[in-house]
C-alpha cells in the first residue's frame, strides 16, 4: 500500500511570489491536513480538510490557502512569501481525521524564501 | 501554554540502554496518544497509537499513559544506533497536537 506523496520534494522561492504544494493521501484516506514545522515552534497545524471541505484552521494568516479534490487529493497555496514562511511543510492523512484512527506522514516539501 | 509539553533534551545513552521519554499535556478531552519518530530531514513515521490510560508494547516499545496525571511516556529497551531520532509526542483531537519534541543519540 503506497504512503503518503508530497511533491516537490524541496523548493526555493523569493519573498513576494507564491507556491503551491502537492499532497497525495494513502488510498482510501479522506482526510488531510497540513502542518508546518520550523525548528523555532515545532509542528504547527493549518487546515485540514475532509471530503472536499475544509474542516477545521489553525493560527495562521490568510496567505496560507488549501484545497482537496475529490480523489482526496490535496494542495496548499502560500501566497506573497515571507523569509518566514521557510519551513517543512508536511500532509498526514488519515481515514477519518476526528483523531479516532491513526494519521501518516509524508516526507515533506522543504521551502526555502530567499 | 502549549497543549502538550515535552522536553526538548537532548539525550545521550549508550547501546543497550532504556531510553525514557515524558511528555504532560493539559487538554483533558484527549484521549489518543500517539508517538512518532523523525529522522533528519525526513517525515514523522507512527510508532505508537493509544487510547485512554494503559500500556502498550510493539516489540522495543512500551507507550503508557496515565490520564490521572496527564502523563504520557514512551520506553525503548535495548536501544540501538538506528533508534538515534527525535522522537514527538502527540494527541489527536480533530488536530495533532505534538510537543516539541526530544532528539535521542543512541551511543555504539
Amino acid at each position: 500500500k503506497a504512503g503518503v506523496t508530497q511533491t516537490p520534494r524541496y523548493l526555493i522561492k523569493t519573498r513576494g511570489q507564491q507556491v503551491t504544494l502537492s499532497c497525495s493521501p494513502i488510498s482510501g484516506h479522506r482526510s488531510v491536513s497540513w502542518y508546518q514545522q520550523t525548528p523555532g515552534q515545532g509542528l504547527q497545524f493549518l487546515f485540514e480538510y475532509f471530503s472536499e471541505t475544509q474542516r477545521n484552521k489553525g493560527n495562521f494568516p490568510g496567505r496560507f490557502s488549501g484545497r482537496q479534490f475529490s480523489n482526496s487529493r490535496s494542495e496548499m497555496n502560500v501566497s506573497t512569501l515571507e523569509l518566514g514562511d521557510s519551513a517543512l511543510y508536511l500532509c498526514a492523512s488519515s481515514s477519518t481525521g476526528d483523531g479516532n484512527t491513526e494519521a501518516f506522514f509524508g516526507q515533506g516539501t522543504r521551502l526555502t524564501v530567499v | 501554554q502549549k497543549e502538550v509539553e515535552q522536553d526538548p533534551g537532548p539525550l545521550s545513552v549508550p547501546e543497550g540502554a532504556i531510553v525514557s521519554l515524558n511528555c504532560t499535556y493539559s487538554n483533558s478531552a484527549f484521549q489518543y496518544f500517539m508517538w512518532y519518530r523523525q529522522y533528519s530531514r525526513k517525515g514523522p513515521e507512527l510508532l505508537m497509537y493509544t487510547y485512554s490510560s494503559g500500556n502498550k508494547e510493539d516489540g522495543r516499545f512500551t507507550a503508557q499513559v496515565d490520564k490521572s496525571s496527564k502523563y504520557i511516556s514512551l520506553f525503548i529497551r535495548d536501544s540501538q544506533p538506528s533508534d538515534s531520532a527525535t522522537y514527538l509526542c502527540a494527541s489527536n483531537d480533530y488536530k495533532l497536537s505534538f510537543g516539541a519534541g526530544t532528539t535521542v543519540t543512541v551511543r555504539a
